[in-house]
Protein backbone atom coordinates (compact mmCIF):
# COMPACT_ATOMS: atom_id res chain seq x y z
CA UNK A 1 0.00 0.00 0.00
CA UNK A 2 0.95 3.41 -0.58
CA UNK A 3 2.30 5.20 2.68
CA UNK A 4 3.20 8.67 1.57
CA UNK A 5 0.31 11.12 0.83
CA UNK A 6 1.24 14.38 -0.85
CA UNK A 7 -0.39 17.15 -1.04
CA UNK A 8 -1.57 19.33 -3.15
CA UNK A 9 -1.80 16.87 -5.81
CA UNK A 10 -1.07 19.84 -8.03
CA UNK A 11 0.55 23.00 -7.82
CA UNK A 12 0.74 26.30 -10.03
CA UNK A 13 3.23 29.15 -9.38
CA UNK A 14 5.05 31.90 -11.13
CA UNK A 15 8.55 31.75 -11.47
CA UNK A 16 10.36 33.06 -8.80
CA UNK A 17 7.63 32.17 -5.94
CA UNK A 18 8.33 29.55 -3.34
CA UNK A 19 6.40 25.83 -3.18
CA UNK A 20 5.70 24.09 -0.79
CA UNK A 21 4.52 20.42 -0.46
CA UNK A 22 3.52 18.06 2.39
CA UNK A 23 3.56 14.72 2.87
CA UNK A 24 2.01 12.41 5.37
CA UNK A 25 2.51 8.64 6.65
CA UNK A 26 1.24 6.28 9.06
CA UNK A 27 3.82 4.40 10.37
CA UNK A 28 7.42 4.72 12.54
CA UNK A 29 10.14 5.29 9.74
CA UNK A 30 14.03 5.18 9.77
CA UNK A 31 14.25 7.48 6.81
CA UNK A 32 11.94 9.66 4.26
CA UNK A 33 13.15 10.72 0.93
CA UNK A 34 11.57 13.19 -1.84
CA UNK A 35 12.13 12.49 -5.63
CA UNK A 36 11.30 14.87 -8.62
CA UNK A 37 10.50 13.06 -11.87
CA UNK A 38 10.46 14.98 -14.78
CA UNK A 39 8.04 14.21 -17.87
CA UNK A 40 8.75 11.33 -19.09
CA UNK A 41 12.02 10.39 -16.89
CA UNK A 42 13.02 7.98 -14.00
CA UNK A 43 12.43 9.44 -10.99
CA UNK A 44 15.55 11.45 -9.43
CA UNK A 45 16.30 11.77 -5.43
CA UNK A 46 17.01 14.77 -3.98
CA UNK A 47 17.31 14.56 -0.22
CA UNK A 48 17.02 12.19 2.55
CA UNK A 49 16.15 13.08 5.95
CA UNK A 50 16.36 10.79 9.13
CA UNK A 51 13.64 10.37 11.62
CA UNK A 52 16.35 11.90 14.32
CA UNK A 53 16.62 15.23 12.00
CA UNK A 54 14.11 18.10 11.97
CA UNK A 55 15.07 19.96 8.99
CA UNK A 56 17.86 19.46 6.02
CA UNK A 57 19.12 21.98 2.99
CA UNK A 58 20.39 21.21 -0.25
CA UNK A 59 20.45 24.36 -2.09
CA UNK A 60 17.06 25.51 -2.99
CA UNK A 61 15.37 23.06 -0.81
CA UNK A 62 14.63 22.68 2.39
CA UNK A 63 13.29 19.72 4.06
CA UNK A 64 11.11 18.99 7.64
CA UNK A 65 10.52 16.43 9.27
CA UNK A 66 7.72 16.30 12.57
CA UNK A 67 7.61 12.50 13.40
CA UNK A 68 5.25 13.28 16.00
CA UNK A 69 2.74 14.64 13.55
CA UNK A 70 4.28 11.98 10.43
CA UNK A 71 4.52 14.20 8.22
CA UNK A 72 6.90 16.21 6.03
CA UNK A 73 7.44 19.29 4.21
CA UNK A 74 9.60 20.34 1.21
CA UNK A 75 9.98 23.73 0.11
CA UNK A 76 11.53 24.86 -3.55
CA UNK A 77 12.86 28.67 -2.89
CA UNK A 78 13.06 30.86 -5.73
CA UNK A 79 11.04 28.45 -7.93
CA UNK A 80 12.83 28.19 -11.83
CA UNK A 81 10.81 27.00 -14.62
CA UNK A 82 13.01 24.29 -14.84
CA UNK A 83 11.58 22.52 -11.52
CA UNK A 84 8.60 22.04 -12.91
CA UNK A 85 7.93 18.15 -12.54
CA UNK A 86 6.49 15.93 -10.01
CA UNK A 87 7.65 14.99 -6.77
CA UNK A 88 7.16 12.29 -4.90
CA UNK A 89 7.77 11.48 -1.11
CA UNK A 90 9.24 7.84 0.02
CA UNK A 91 9.39 6.11 3.60
CA UNK A 92 12.05 3.45 4.52
CA UNK A 93 9.27 1.85 7.34
CA UNK A 94 10.65 0.72 10.60
CA UNK A 95 8.96 -2.64 10.60
CA UNK A 96 9.37 -2.84 6.86
CA UNK A 97 12.00 -6.06 6.62
CA UNK A 98 12.73 -5.91 2.99
CA UNK A 99 14.35 -3.31 1.62
CA UNK A 100 11.82 -1.13 -0.60
CA UNK A 101 10.30 2.33 -0.08
CA UNK A 102 6.85 3.52 -0.02
CA UNK A 103 6.10 6.25 -2.39
CA UNK A 104 3.67 8.10 -2.64
CA UNK A 105 0.94 9.33 -5.50
CA UNK A 106 3.63 12.64 -5.50
CA UNK A 107 2.24 16.31 -6.01
CA UNK A 108 2.50 17.75 -9.97
CA UNK A 109 4.24 21.67 -9.66
CA UNK A 110 4.10 24.02 -13.01
CA UNK A 111 6.16 26.46 -12.24
CA UNK A 112 5.37 29.38 -15.25
CA UNK A 113 7.95 31.64 -16.55
CA UNK B 1 29.21 4.65 -13.50
CA UNK B 2 26.76 4.49 -16.33
CA UNK B 3 23.63 4.35 -14.04
CA UNK B 4 20.75 1.77 -14.46
CA UNK B 5 20.29 1.01 -17.52
CA UNK B 6 16.93 -0.24 -19.36
CA UNK B 7 16.53 -1.82 -22.65
CA UNK B 8 14.51 -1.55 -25.07
CA UNK B 9 13.60 2.06 -24.18
CA UNK B 10 10.30 2.06 -26.32
CA UNK B 11 8.60 -1.19 -26.86
CA UNK B 12 5.16 -1.02 -29.21
CA UNK B 13 3.74 -4.80 -29.11
CA UNK B 14 0.13 -6.54 -30.32
CA UNK B 15 -1.64 -8.39 -27.57
CA UNK B 16 -0.71 -11.49 -26.71
CA UNK B 17 2.77 -11.52 -27.56
CA UNK B 18 5.40 -12.25 -25.55
CA UNK B 19 7.32 -8.62 -23.62
CA UNK B 20 10.56 -9.16 -22.12
CA UNK B 21 12.02 -5.87 -20.30
CA UNK B 22 16.06 -5.75 -19.48
CA UNK B 23 17.46 -3.92 -16.51
CA UNK B 24 20.99 -3.54 -15.55
CA UNK B 25 21.61 -1.89 -12.10
CA UNK B 26 24.50 -0.05 -11.54
CA UNK B 27 27.58 -1.56 -10.13
CA UNK B 28 27.97 -3.10 -6.78
CA UNK B 29 24.13 -2.30 -5.52
CA UNK B 30 22.53 -5.66 -3.55
CA UNK B 31 18.90 -4.36 -4.16
CA UNK B 32 17.14 -4.14 -7.52
CA UNK B 33 13.40 -2.68 -8.14
CA UNK B 34 10.85 -3.05 -10.75
CA UNK B 35 8.34 -0.59 -10.37
CA UNK B 36 4.93 0.06 -13.04
CA UNK B 37 3.70 3.97 -13.64
CA UNK B 38 0.77 4.73 -15.15
CA UNK B 39 -1.85 7.55 -14.49
CA UNK B 40 -4.45 5.75 -13.22
CA UNK B 41 -2.43 3.86 -10.64
CA UNK B 42 0.58 5.95 -10.56
CA UNK B 43 4.08 4.14 -9.35
CA UNK B 44 3.98 0.56 -8.28
CA UNK B 45 6.28 -1.91 -7.23
CA UNK B 46 6.02 -4.89 -8.71
CA UNK B 47 8.95 -7.62 -6.92
CA UNK B 48 12.33 -7.07 -6.04
CA UNK B 49 15.45 -8.96 -5.56
CA UNK B 50 18.14 -8.65 -2.40
CA UNK B 51 21.94 -10.49 -3.65
CA UNK B 52 19.91 -11.92 -7.50
CA UNK B 53 17.11 -13.62 -4.78
CA UNK B 54 13.32 -12.12 -5.09
CA UNK B 55 12.54 -10.96 -1.34
CA UNK B 56 8.66 -9.93 -2.56
CA UNK B 57 6.41 -10.52 -5.78
CA UNK B 58 3.01 -9.41 -3.96
CA UNK B 59 2.89 -6.17 -6.47
CA UNK B 60 3.41 -8.79 -9.96
CA UNK B 61 -0.19 -8.35 -11.20
CA UNK B 62 -0.97 -12.09 -12.33
CA UNK B 63 1.20 -15.15 -13.62
CA UNK B 64 1.33 -13.31 -16.97
CA UNK B 65 3.95 -11.35 -15.40
CA UNK B 66 7.48 -12.74 -14.40
CA UNK B 67 10.66 -11.71 -13.18
CA UNK B 68 14.48 -13.33 -12.72
CA UNK B 69 18.07 -11.96 -11.45
CA UNK B 70 20.59 -14.50 -13.32
CA UNK B 71 23.40 -12.42 -11.64
CA UNK B 72 24.04 -9.19 -9.81
CA UNK B 73 24.73 -6.94 -13.02
CA UNK B 74 20.86 -8.40 -14.85
CA UNK B 75 17.55 -8.84 -14.31
CA UNK B 76 14.46 -9.35 -17.24
CA UNK B 77 10.43 -8.60 -16.19
CA UNK B 78 8.77 -10.68 -18.66
CA UNK B 79 5.14 -10.58 -19.61
CA UNK B 80 3.58 -13.83 -21.43
CA UNK B 81 1.22 -13.19 -23.11
CA UNK B 82 0.63 -8.95 -23.40
CA UNK B 83 -2.70 -7.37 -22.97
CA UNK B 84 -3.45 -3.74 -23.77
CA UNK B 85 -3.52 -2.72 -19.57
CA UNK B 86 -0.24 -4.05 -19.18
CA UNK B 87 0.77 -0.25 -21.23
CA UNK B 88 2.81 1.62 -18.55
CA UNK B 89 5.95 2.80 -18.40
CA UNK B 90 8.21 0.11 -16.31
CA UNK B 91 11.03 1.08 -14.30
CA UNK B 92 14.19 -0.36 -12.76
CA UNK B 93 15.56 0.87 -9.96
CA UNK B 94 18.64 -0.09 -7.72
CA UNK B 95 20.59 0.54 -4.34
CA UNK B 96 23.29 -0.65 -1.82
CA UNK B 97 22.31 -1.56 1.49
CA UNK B 98 24.56 0.31 3.97
CA UNK B 99 23.40 -0.89 6.85
CA UNK B 100 21.43 2.47 8.04
CA UNK B 101 18.22 1.47 6.44
CA UNK B 102 16.70 1.67 2.94
CA UNK B 103 18.92 4.59 1.02
CA UNK B 104 18.56 6.46 -1.93
CA UNK B 105 16.91 4.54 -5.04
CA UNK B 106 18.24 4.96 -8.45
CA UNK B 107 16.26 5.03 -11.47
CA UNK B 108 16.53 4.01 -15.11
CA UNK B 109 15.11 5.65 -17.83
CA UNK B 110 12.01 3.53 -18.13
CA UNK B 111 10.72 1.59 -20.78
CA UNK B 112 7.55 2.99 -22.36
CA UNK B 113 5.33 0.03 -23.64
CA UNK B 114 2.38 -0.05 -25.74
CA UNK B 115 0.41 -3.07 -26.12
CA UNK B 116 -2.12 -2.86 -28.96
Amino acid sequence: SQQGEEDPQALSIQEGENATMNCSYKTSINNLQWYRQNSGRGLVHLILIRSNEREKHSGRLRVTLDTSKKSSSLLITASRAADTASYFCATDEVYNQGGKLIFGQGTELSVKP
Amino acid sequence: DAGVIQSPRHEVTEMGQEVTLRCKPISGHDYLFWYRQTMMRGLELLIYFNNNVPIDDSGMPEDRFSAKMPNASFSTLKIQPSEPRDSAVYFCASSFDRGLGRETQYFGPGTRLLVL
